[in-house]
Protein backbone atom coordinates (compact mmCIF):
# COMPACT_ATOMS: atom_id res chain seq x y z
CA UNK A 1 0.00 0.00 0.00
CA UNK A 2 1.11 3.67 -0.06
CA UNK A 3 1.56 3.93 -3.82
CA UNK A 4 2.36 7.33 -5.27
CA UNK A 5 2.30 8.18 -8.62
CA UNK A 6 3.78 11.18 -11.06
CA UNK A 7 2.65 11.64 -14.63
CA UNK A 8 4.59 12.45 -16.90
CA UNK A 9 8.30 10.65 -16.04
CA UNK A 10 10.08 12.76 -18.17
CA UNK A 11 8.93 15.98 -20.29
CA UNK A 12 11.14 18.10 -22.70
CA UNK A 13 9.55 21.63 -23.55
CA UNK A 14 10.44 24.95 -25.15
CA UNK A 15 10.69 28.09 -23.10
CA UNK A 16 8.13 29.86 -23.03
CA UNK A 17 5.69 27.70 -22.90
CA UNK A 18 3.66 25.80 -19.24
CA UNK A 19 4.14 22.34 -17.86
CA UNK A 20 1.76 20.16 -15.86
CA UNK A 21 3.26 17.88 -13.84
CA UNK A 22 0.11 15.14 -12.03
CA UNK A 23 0.64 13.49 -8.42
CA UNK A 24 -1.58 10.65 -7.70
CA UNK A 25 -2.36 8.85 -4.36
CA UNK A 26 -3.32 4.99 -5.72
CA UNK A 27 -4.61 3.92 -2.82
CA UNK A 28 -5.12 6.33 0.12
CA UNK A 29 -6.52 9.80 0.04
CA UNK A 30 -4.07 12.38 1.03
CA UNK A 31 -5.29 15.69 2.72
CA UNK A 32 -1.91 16.98 1.87
CA UNK A 33 0.47 16.41 -0.54
CA UNK A 34 4.16 18.53 -0.99
CA UNK A 35 5.91 19.07 -3.90
CA UNK A 36 10.04 19.45 -4.34
CA UNK A 37 12.67 19.79 -6.39
CA UNK A 38 16.02 17.90 -6.28
CA UNK A 39 18.82 18.98 -8.24
CA UNK A 40 21.80 16.66 -9.26
CA UNK A 41 23.52 14.82 -6.33
CA UNK A 42 21.52 17.23 -3.94
CA UNK A 43 18.96 17.13 -1.37
CA UNK A 44 15.11 17.25 -1.62
CA UNK A 45 14.30 21.08 -1.75
CA UNK A 46 10.66 21.61 -0.34
CA UNK A 47 8.87 24.38 -2.59
CA UNK A 48 5.39 23.59 -1.68
CA UNK A 49 2.70 21.98 0.56
CA UNK A 50 -0.59 21.64 -1.21
CA UNK A 51 -4.03 21.18 0.58
CA UNK A 52 -6.93 19.87 -0.61
CA UNK A 53 -9.49 22.31 -1.67
CA UNK A 54 -7.44 24.99 -0.01
CA UNK A 55 -4.17 27.37 -1.19
CA UNK A 56 -1.20 25.70 -1.42
CA UNK A 57 1.49 27.20 1.04
CA UNK A 58 4.57 28.22 -0.55
CA UNK A 59 8.95 28.10 0.67
CA UNK A 60 10.22 31.19 0.96
CA UNK A 61 11.72 31.97 -2.65
CA UNK A 62 9.37 29.89 -4.90
CA UNK A 63 7.38 31.60 -7.19
CA UNK A 64 3.42 31.33 -6.59
CA UNK A 65 2.83 33.04 -9.95
CA UNK A 66 5.79 30.45 -11.65
CA UNK A 67 4.65 27.22 -9.63
CA UNK A 68 0.76 26.76 -9.88
CA UNK A 69 -0.54 24.17 -7.52
CA UNK A 70 -3.67 22.67 -7.31
CA UNK A 71 -5.16 20.02 -5.30
CA UNK A 72 -8.40 19.43 -6.34
CA UNK A 73 -9.10 15.62 -4.77
CA UNK A 74 -7.85 13.75 -2.21
CA UNK A 75 -5.88 11.43 -4.33
CA UNK A 76 -4.97 14.55 -6.69
CA UNK A 77 -2.31 17.15 -6.78
CA UNK A 78 -0.92 19.48 -10.36
CA UNK A 79 1.99 21.17 -10.51
CA UNK A 80 1.83 23.69 -13.57
CA UNK A 81 5.39 25.30 -14.63
CA UNK A 82 4.27 28.76 -16.17
CA UNK A 83 6.64 30.10 -18.72
CA UNK A 84 9.14 27.72 -18.14
CA UNK A 85 13.08 28.47 -18.40
CA UNK A 86 15.98 26.71 -19.15
CA UNK A 87 16.70 27.12 -15.24
CA UNK A 88 13.10 25.59 -14.17
CA UNK A 89 15.02 22.34 -15.62
CA UNK A 90 15.22 19.95 -12.79
CA UNK A 91 14.04 16.98 -11.36
CA UNK A 92 10.79 17.30 -9.51
CA UNK A 93 9.13 15.45 -6.75
CA UNK A 94 6.07 15.07 -5.15
CA UNK A 95 4.82 12.93 -1.99
CA UNK A 96 1.41 12.30 -0.06
CA UNK A 97 0.83 12.32 3.38
CA UNK A 98 -0.93 9.46 4.87
CA UNK A 99 -2.16 8.84 8.75
CA UNK A 100 -0.37 6.42 10.36
CA UNK A 101 -0.15 8.16 13.83
CA UNK A 102 1.79 10.37 15.28
CA UNK A 103 1.11 14.21 15.28
CA UNK A 104 2.31 14.06 11.37
CA UNK A 105 1.43 12.11 8.27
CA UNK A 106 3.86 9.78 6.71
CA UNK A 107 5.03 10.40 3.31
CA UNK A 108 5.17 8.50 0.56
CA UNK A 109 6.81 10.12 -2.53
CA UNK A 110 6.38 9.28 -6.29
CA UNK A 111 8.83 8.49 -8.92
CA UNK A 112 9.66 11.86 -10.24
CA UNK A 113 9.50 14.35 -13.30
CA UNK A 114 12.49 14.72 -15.12
CA UNK A 115 11.89 18.60 -16.71
CA UNK A 116 14.12 19.76 -19.65
CA UNK A 117 13.52 23.17 -20.63
CA UNK A 118 15.39 23.72 -23.98
CA UNK B 1 16.23 27.04 13.40
CA UNK B 2 15.19 23.84 12.53
CA UNK B 3 18.01 22.16 10.89
CA UNK B 4 18.80 18.13 10.07
CA UNK B 5 22.53 17.13 9.62
CA UNK B 6 24.22 14.42 8.37
CA UNK B 7 28.08 14.97 8.28
CA UNK B 8 28.85 12.34 6.11
CA UNK B 9 28.08 11.88 2.20
CA UNK B 10 30.20 8.89 1.47
CA UNK B 11 30.37 5.56 3.79
CA UNK B 12 32.04 2.81 2.72
CA UNK B 13 32.27 -0.08 4.49
CA UNK B 14 32.84 -3.95 3.69
CA UNK B 15 29.72 -6.68 3.69
CA UNK B 16 28.89 -8.30 6.91
CA UNK B 17 30.51 -4.67 9.04
CA UNK B 18 28.64 -2.50 11.40
CA UNK B 19 26.67 0.32 9.94
CA UNK B 20 25.89 3.58 11.63
CA UNK B 21 24.56 6.09 9.07
CA UNK B 22 24.63 9.58 11.39
CA UNK B 23 21.61 12.26 11.96
CA UNK B 24 21.55 15.50 14.18
CA UNK B 25 18.84 17.39 14.46
CA UNK B 26 17.88 21.05 15.99
CA UNK B 27 14.40 21.50 16.54
CA UNK B 28 12.63 23.32 19.83
CA UNK B 29 9.11 21.38 19.38
CA UNK B 30 8.93 17.87 19.82
CA UNK B 31 10.57 15.76 17.14
CA UNK B 32 9.29 13.45 14.46
CA UNK B 33 12.11 11.89 12.47
CA UNK B 34 12.32 9.48 9.82
CA UNK B 35 14.64 7.69 7.63
CA UNK B 36 13.91 7.67 3.63
CA UNK B 37 16.26 5.37 1.79
CA UNK B 38 16.82 5.86 -2.12
CA UNK B 39 18.04 2.73 -3.92
CA UNK B 40 19.79 3.75 -7.81
CA UNK B 41 17.28 4.69 -10.35
CA UNK B 42 14.26 4.70 -7.61
CA UNK B 43 12.04 6.49 -5.97
CA UNK B 44 12.35 7.34 -2.04
CA UNK B 45 11.06 5.11 0.09
CA UNK B 46 10.43 4.76 3.68
CA UNK B 47 12.71 2.92 6.06
CA UNK B 48 11.75 3.68 9.55
CA UNK B 49 9.81 5.91 11.71
CA UNK B 50 10.76 6.54 15.36
CA UNK B 51 7.57 6.45 16.49
CA UNK B 52 6.91 3.24 15.19
CA UNK B 53 10.23 1.80 17.19
CA UNK B 54 10.39 -0.53 14.30
CA UNK B 55 13.35 -2.78 12.50
CA UNK B 56 13.66 -2.64 8.78
CA UNK B 57 15.83 -4.75 6.60
CA UNK B 58 18.14 -5.02 10.08
CA UNK B 59 18.48 -1.32 9.91
CA UNK B 60 17.20 0.53 13.51
CA UNK B 61 17.25 3.66 14.59
CA UNK B 62 16.81 5.18 17.98
CA UNK B 63 15.89 9.00 19.05
CA UNK B 64 18.04 10.36 21.75
CA UNK B 65 16.53 13.63 22.80
CA UNK B 66 19.58 14.22 24.69
CA UNK B 67 22.51 14.09 22.26
CA UNK B 68 19.55 15.30 19.31
CA UNK B 69 20.08 12.33 17.13
CA UNK B 70 18.88 9.58 15.28
CA UNK B 71 21.04 7.68 14.16
CA UNK B 72 20.72 4.68 11.79
CA UNK B 73 22.51 1.18 12.62
CA UNK B 74 23.02 -2.10 11.20
CA UNK B 75 25.23 -5.11 12.79
CA UNK B 76 25.90 -6.61 9.24
CA UNK B 77 25.82 -4.76 6.05
CA UNK B 78 24.91 -6.69 3.17
CA UNK B 79 26.15 -5.66 -0.66
CA UNK B 80 21.96 -4.46 -1.56
CA UNK B 81 22.09 -2.06 1.53
CA UNK B 82 24.10 0.27 -0.98
CA UNK B 83 21.83 3.51 -1.35
CA UNK B 84 21.37 6.97 -0.49
CA UNK B 85 20.01 7.32 2.89
CA UNK B 86 17.88 10.33 4.14
CA UNK B 87 17.56 11.59 7.38
CA UNK B 88 13.27 13.80 7.75
CA UNK B 89 12.95 15.55 10.67
CA UNK B 90 8.69 16.75 10.48
CA UNK B 91 8.61 19.95 11.94
CA UNK B 92 4.29 20.61 12.76
CA UNK B 93 3.13 24.53 13.28
CA UNK B 94 -0.69 25.75 13.10
CA UNK B 95 -2.27 22.51 11.94
CA UNK B 96 0.43 21.82 9.50
CA UNK B 97 3.56 19.60 9.16
CA UNK B 98 6.42 19.42 6.43
CA UNK B 99 9.56 17.84 6.34
CA UNK B 100 13.53 19.28 6.69
CA UNK B 101 15.60 16.74 4.31
CA UNK B 102 18.86 16.17 5.13
CA UNK B 103 21.30 16.25 2.66
CA UNK B 104 22.03 12.16 2.62
CA UNK B 105 24.62 9.96 3.34
CA UNK B 106 25.46 7.37 0.09
CA UNK B 107 26.30 3.82 1.55
CA UNK B 108 28.81 1.79 -0.33
CA UNK B 109 28.79 -1.73 0.88
CA UNK B 110 31.79 -3.60 -0.52
CA UNK B 111 32.29 -7.09 -1.77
Amino acid sequence: GAVVSQHPSRVICKSGTSVKIECRSLDFQATTMFWYRQFPKQSLMLMATSNEGSKATYEQGVEKDKFLINHASLTLSTLTVTSAHPEDSSFYICSAGRKEGGRSDTQYFGPGTRLTVL
Amino acid sequence: AQRVTQPEKLLSVFKGAPVELKCNYSYSGSPELFWYVQYSRQRLQLLLRHISRESIKGFTADLNKGETSFHLKKPFAQEEDSAMYYCALSISGSGTYKYIFGTGTRLKVLA
